[in-house]
């Protein structure tokens, strides 16, 4: 079954403490990206990525960091996780193309304490 | 100010009503999607459109392109709870590198 997919699901960490949201991908898409979702404020955009080993800022990327060492594998890195990051994660990829249909995974609630 | 207003921002209605929502915008887009959300899950495509004035139907959803491509409007016929979600229109950036999503209309059609 082609899907994304993204862990954990949901986390409860502390400010400061280090975390990975792993995200993976089995349609052998080139790009993918990371979204946070706000009340209000719907799917920011926080970093994407072209291809392997090409990544560029989104609209919010301050405070995490990516990575695009395999196809498939798109993590999104908290180095040290505050209250304002407290939020709901996607992951999406997509084929190349215009525009592209972008597929997402089922999501990941993190509260940072 | 976000790039895409959407309105309304929170629909109820009872199971049978039409509904229309819209997503608007002081830019032109040369494309424009809408996805919906169901609770506890990623967004998923329902349209894209492409040409100014374009209108496309799926089942009882009728999405249609403004003719300058600033605008788009979705409308739902005879609503059923199955179409409860939240509906986000989004764009690409000029580069076409970035997806930007509107903030949604929450839809809750009641049995």
């Amino acid at each position: 079954e082609a899907q994304v997919t993204q862990n954990p699901r949901y986390l409860i960490t502390v400010t400061g403490k280090k975390l990975t949201v792993t995200c993976s991908q089995n349609m052998n898409h080139e790009y993918m990206s990371w979204y946070r979702q706000d009340p209000g404020l719907g799917l920011r955009q926080i970093y994407y990525s072209m291809n392997v080993e090409v990544t560029d800022k989104g609209d919010v990327p301050e405070g995490y960091k990516v990575s695009r060492k395999e196809k498939r594998n798109f993590p999104l890195i908290l180095e040290s996780p505050s209250p304002n990051q407290t939020s709901l994660y996607f992951c999406a990829s997509k084929l190349g193309g215009w525009p592209g249909e972008l597929f997402f995974g089922e999501g990941s609630r993190l509260t940072v304490l | 100010t976000q790039l895409l207003e959407q309105s309304p921002q929170f629909l109820s209605i009872q199971e049978g009503e039409n509904l229309t929502v819209y997503c608007n915008s002081s830019s032109v887009f040369s494309s424009l999607q809408w996805y919906r959300q169901e609770p506890g899950e990623g967004p998923v495509l329902l349209v894209t459109v492409v040409t100014g004035g374009e209108v496309k139907k799926l089942k009882r959803l009728t999405f249609q392109f403004g003719d300058a491509r600033k605008d788009s409007s979705l409308h739902i016929t005879a609503a059923q709870p199955g179409d409860t979600g939240l509906y986000l229109c989004a764009v690409l950036n000029t580069g076409g590198f970035k997806t930007i999503f509107g903030a949604g209309t929450r839809l809750f059609v009641k049995a």
